[in-house]
This record gives C-alpha cells, structure tokens and sequence, in this order.
C-alpha cells in the first residue's frame, strides 16, 4: 500500500524567543527521558536528558519539564536561534532498563 | 574524542540483494544501539549490543540481524531486500547497557531499488 509520511507537528518561532516543545509518551512506567535535535542530513544530537524523580532539569538555554502525572515532557529553549532550526525527538525508556521509544518529533523553524 | 562512525554513508541497492553496515562507537563504549529511521514511521528500534550480546531486539523481521565484535565496532546486516527497507539506518553509542545518553552516528542511508 501507499506509504503516508508522519506529519510533523511544525512549531514558527521568532528569533530571540523562547520555544516550547511539547510531548506526550505513552509508559507511565518509564524512567527517564531524553531529547535530540536532529538536522538535515546528519544524526540526532544529544540536548538533555531528565529522570523520572525529578521535575525539572537546566541546561545552556535548555530546560526540559517533566509532568508524570499527565505523561507529559517538555523542551524549552531560550532566546531561540536560527541554528535551533531543526526536528526535535523525545523519547523514553522503560523502567526494566530497555530501549528508547522516541516520539514522532516536532519541526522547530526559526524566523530570524 | 571521534564520534560514532558509520559507513558507508550512502548506498544503493536492488530487491533482493543484501547488505552490511557498519558502526564503530565513540572510545570507550560498549553498547550499540541500531534505529531505522523512515518519513512512514520515524525512529524505529531494531536492536541493542552490550559486549557482544544481543540485549533487545526491536519488531523486525529476521532478515535484519547484527552483531558486535570484541572492540565493540558492531554491523547489521539486511538480507533478501525489500523496497520498503530503504530508510536511514541510525547507529548509536553509549557508555553502559542502560540507554542513557545515546550518542548518535550520522547514519548509512540506505536506497533499495
């Protein structure tokens, strides 16, 4: 049958303002969660990762929330940049120590 | 420190033939994580290598199959191709056998005609 691309959830954002990046996962029982940046042509790059026991964790520019009450993760990224253009993945991993499960991604473009 | 490699970096086959990919990890890590990534279905997990051994295996069929070697450097290997195995083919490394902090190549992408 006709293969149907994923349709990315697209997110526009003005250069110099903050993105928010949202993202539902499926395992109440996962345990940790990471998020990747990946740009045309080349491979997901690491961003920040977070643990299930915490709430909330910093990084340069970056913040990722997590909400395990409603299984939801989100990516902040201040003062958003052209070079932050990209497809953003969460994904999570299971509390048995198994593989990452990485969500559909969000398109980031960034108006300069 | 180098990154994950994986080569080759492009490649071109038709139905039927097989193939050979390779990674080698960063310095230093021991596990090898292999995804296919599509537009269809996104990332998809095909299989974990901790020290030689298998640990998970992804919804594949047992065409796909791979191995790790002693210095880590691991290869999946794709037989009887089909048309809908043209993908990128993702490589990714870590320290330990916990899936944290996977760090990825740049992939093999990978045409069947």
């Amino acid at each position: 049958g006709e293969s149907v691309g994923l349709h990315l959830p697209t997110l526009s954002v003005q250069e110099g303002d903050n993105s928010i990046i949202n993202c539902a996962y499926s395992n109440s029982a996962s345990d940790y969660f990471i998020w990747y940046k990946q740009e045309s042509g080349k491979g997901p790059q690491f961003i920040i990762d977070i643990r299930s026991n915490m709430d909330k964790r910093q990084g340069q520019r970056v913040t990722v929330l997590l909400n395990k009450t409603v299984k939801h993760l989100s990516l902040q990224i201040a003062a958003t940049q052209p070079g932050d253009s990209a497809v953003y993945f969460c994904a999570e991993r299971d509390n048995q120590g198994g593989k990452l499960i990485f969500g559909q991604g969000t398109e980031l473009s960034v108006k300069p | 420190k180098a990154g994950v490699t994986q080569t080759p970096r492009y490649l071109i086959k038709t139905r039927g033939q097989q193939v050979t990919l390779s990674c080698s990890p960063i310095s230093g890590h021991r596990s090898v994580s292999w995804y296919q990534q599509t537009p269809g279905q996104g990332l998809q997990f095909l299989f974990e290598y901790f020290s030689e051994t298998q640990r998970n295996k992804g919804n594949f069929p047992g065409r796909f199959s791979g191995r790790q070697f002693s210095n880590s450097r691991s290869e999946m290997n794709v037989s009887t191709l089909e048309l809908g195995d043209s993908a990128l083919y993702l490589c990714a490394s870590s320290q330990q056998a916990t899936n944290e902090k996977l760090f990825f190549g740049s992939g093999t992408q990978l045409s069947v005609l």
